[in-house]
């Protein structure tokens, strides 16, 4: 149980383009998702909190104008990096919540690579 | 002070031997904790979580938490060459209702055959 899904696992993409990672909780609703960015040997940065039906929180220092984040039902969440540049390759994970209160768990997707040329 | 440490190691140990990993937290409200194994190159992946002072165990693993000192442990007993990752601590700071949790930078755990 609690597996979650992203697609896609990686992709290369030309500098000043979009592109789109999907974030899926396959066997369960997910309320909150999350989403994290890592670079190579770097703990896990959080981006931003995802609520479903609502905007996104950011962390201080994200851009939200560049990350764009959609959760549009209760199972799938969306980033989309706009206009992305080299130092935007990354490995990027999201996380989807299940569980209340104090006992809420958070259960990682298998991340997207992604790199900017 | 950071919020969540861990000792970033490599900590090093023989197959067969118990690995002991440690994380304190600074936010003494804090009620949720979580430990998180991650491979090169992969996503992390949850192992256990504790809510209350004391041990929890899952097989070979145990999770120890005392909320007085402000901090929590993770035993892999019998470890294991497989059981070679980085270990993540994560916590739940505070009492704020906010979900997200902050993450330790991690101890890499080398188990030697």
């Amino acid at each position: 149980g609690a597996v979650v899904s992203q697609h896609p696992s990686w992709v290369i993409c030309k500098s000043g383009t979009s592109v789109k990672i999907e974030c899926r909780s396959l066997d369960f609703q997910a309320t909150t998702m999350f989403w994290y960015r890592q670079f190579p040997k770097q703990s896990l940065m959080l981006m931003a909190t995802s609520n479903e039906g609502s905007k996104a929180t950011y962390e201080q220092g994200v851009e939200k104008d560049k990350f764009l984040i959609n959760h549009a039902s209760l199972t799938l969440s969306t980033l989309t990096v706009t206009s992305a540049h080299p130092e935007d390759s990354s490995f990027y994970i999201c996380s989807a919540g299940l569980g209340a209160g104090v006992f809420h768990e958070q259960y990682f997707g298998p991340g997207t690579r992604l790199t900017v040329t | 002070q950071k919020e969540v440490e861990q000792n970033s190691g490599p900590l090093s140990v023989p197959e067969g031997a118990i690995a002991s990993l440690n994380c304190t937290y600074s936010d003494r409200g804090s009620q949720s904790f979580f430990w998180y194994r991650q491979y090169s190159g992969k996503s992390p992946e949850l192992i256990m979580s504790i809510y209350s002072n004391g041990d929890k165990e899952d097989g070979r693993f145990t999770a120890q938490l005392n909320k007085a000192s402000q901090y929590v442990s993770l035993l892999i007993r019998d470890s294991q060459p497989s059981d070679s990752a980085t270990y993540l601590c994560a916590v739940r700071l505070g009492d704020t209702g906010r979900r997200a949790l902050t993450f330790g930078s991690g101890t890499r755990l080398q188990v030697q055959p």
